[in-house]
C-alpha cells in the first residue's frame, strides 16, 4: 500500500449504530486530518493531530471521537449519527515542517446515515 | 469561513492555457497561497503553493500579485484530465488549519 488509505470505502448504517473509520498513513507523516465533505458545500476541517496530539476540534458534535493511536492510523469512531452526517470523509496527512506543508489525501469513505 | 474569493465555474478548451483568478484581500504577511484540485471521486490533490514569488512545477504555474491579494494559477495547456474543482486556500506556515472555500470547478472542452 501507498500513500494514504481508508476502509471502508461505503458505508451505510442507521442512527443508532456504532462504527469506525480507518485510515493509514504509508509516508512516514507526523500530522493527521480529518475532514467532512457534504454534497454542495466546501470541505470542513473537523480534526488535526499532529505528533499524535490533538490540536484542533473545531466544534465537531461529540458522536464524532477520533482517535489516533500512532503517527500512521487515524479512526473516527461514529455513534448516533443523523441523516445530515451523510457525506464523504476524507482523511489526510503531512509532515510538519515540511518545505511545501504538502497534504495527502486518501479517497474517502461515503458514509449514508438512514 | 474561506478567505479567498473564486468564480464558481470555468470553461477551457483543450490544449489551451487556462488562468484560474483567486482574491485574497486579507492575506496576513505570513500566509502562504496554495492551490488544491479534487478530481472527480478522489481526494483533493496538491497542485502548488507560494509566498510572495511566482512559481513554477510540473503541474502548474502560480502568479501572485506584487500587494499579494490575489493569485492565478495557471495551466499552460489544459487537458481532459485537469477537469476539476480547484481550490485556492491560505495557510500559516505549518500548514494545518486549511479552510476550503467552494472553490472553481474547471470544464474542459475537447
Amino acid at each position: 500500500e501507498t500513500g494514504v488509505t481508508q476502509t471502508p470505502r461505503h458505508l451505510v448504517m442507521g442512527m443508532t449504530n456504532k462504527k469506525s473509520l480507518k485510515c493509514e498513513q504509508h509516508l512516514g507523516h507526523n500530522a493527521m486530518y480529518w475532514y467532512k465533505q457534504s454534497a454542495k458545500k466546501p470541505l470542513e476541517l473537523m480534526f488535526v493531530y499532529s505528533l499524535e496530539e490533538r490540536v484542533e476540534n473545531n466544534s465537531v458534535p461529540s458522536r464524532f471521537s477520533p482517535e489516533c493511536p500512532n503517527s500512521s492510523h487515524l479512526f473516527l469512531h461514529l455513534h448516533t449519527l443523523q441523516p445530515e452526517d451523510s457525506a464523504l470523509y476524507l482523511c489526510a496527512s503531512s509532515q510538519v515542517g515540511d518545505r511545501n506543508n504538502e497534504q495527502f489525501f486518501g479517497p474517502g469513505t461515503r458514509l449514508t446515515v438512514l | 469561513d474561506a478567505k479567498t474569493t473564486q468564480p464558481n465555474s470555468m470553461e477551457s478548451n483543450e490544449e489551451e492555457p487556462v488562468h484560474l483568478p483567486c482574491n485574497h484581500s486579507t492575506i496576513s504577511g505570513t500566509d502562504y497561497i496554495h492551490w488544491y484540485r479534487q478530481l472527480p471521486s478522489q481526494g483533493p490533490e496538491y497542485v502548488i503553493h507560494g509566498l510572495t514569488s511566482n512559481v513554477n512545477n510540473r503541474m502548474a504555474s502560480l502568479a501572485i500579485a506584487e500587494d499579494r491579494k490575489s493569485s492565478t494559477l495557471i495551466l499552460h495547456r489544459a487537458t481532459l484530465r485537469d477537469a476539476a474543482v480547484y481550490y485556492c486556500i491560505l495557510t500559516d506556515n505549518y500548514g494545518q488549519n486549511f479552510v476550503f472555500g467552494p472553490g472553481t470547478r474547471l470544464s474542459v472542452l475537447p
